[in-house]
């Protein structure tokens, strides 16, 4: 069964104190793999696009990086601002029929304390 | 650019009822995807339509059900509610076709008593 893991479920982090987000994949046929960012009360807002192993995506202080099995979403030098729950999903290709499907990571809430 | 937009934000239900939610996509995005978010399963994909045709659907039951029009507006219905259907419903919208670069609306908030 495909699936995506995302951890920590939930981080705490002081202003200024960079980290990583990890979202981990078991799918077949991998199309891509996409991060989004979600505020209390508001639709996922679309961050990066990946779709190859060693493919890098940056967008001021977040980083988004591409492994065969695992996806990292770096924060350096937080701010207030950057909490939210990041969200991560893979696209993958069924089989059967030719459709494919987007599956989501349950997300990781970050909190960024002043 | 106008943004996607949901009506109505909020709703409330009773078990046995059936409901039917509304989507307005970006202007010239011909793509409209459906996804359900509830704390417990996060967000799952119930289908995409584009320029009118289902293109993909996730495994949700037949009682869930969508439709979209010549200007890509979308309606989503329920029939049948049942409790477990309480949950943040949520359109996205994209140019290409999902799931590349996916815009999303605010959600509509289903409560089923």
């Amino acid at each position: 069964e495909d699936q995506v893991t995302q951890s920590p479920e939930a981080l705490r982090l002081q202003e200024g104190e960079s980290s990583s987000l990890n979202c981990s994949y078991t799918v077949s046929g991998l199309r891509g793999l996409f991060w989004y960012r979600q505020d209390p009360g508001k639709g996922p807002e679309f961050l990066f696009t990946l779709y190859s192993a060693g493919e890098e995506k940056e967008k001021e202080r977040l980083k988004a990086t591409l492994t065969k099995k695992e996806s990292f979403l770096h924060i350096t030098a937080p701010k207030p601002e950057d909490s939210a729950t990041y969200l991560c999903a893979v696209q993958a290709l069924l089989t059967q029929g030719g459709s494919e499907k987007l599956v989501f990571g349950k997300g990781t809430k970050l909190t960024v304390n002043p | 650019k106008a943004g996607v937009t949901q009506t109505p934000r909020y709703l409330i239900k009773t078990r046995g009822q059936q409901v039917t939610l509304s989507c307005s996509p970006i202007s010239g995005h011909r793509s409209v995807s459906w996804y359900q978010q509830t704390p417990g399963q996060g967000l799952q994909f119930l289908f995409e339509y584009f320029s009118e045709t289902q293109r993909n659907k996730g495994n949700f039951p037949g009682r869930f059900s969508g439709r979209q029009f010549s200007n890509s507006r979308s309606e989503m219905n329920v029939s049948t509610l049942e409790l477990g259907d309480s949950a943040l419903y949520l359109c996205a919208s994209s140019f290409a076709g999902a799931p590349y670069e996916q815009y999303f609306g605010p959600g509509t908030r289903l409560t089923v008593t």
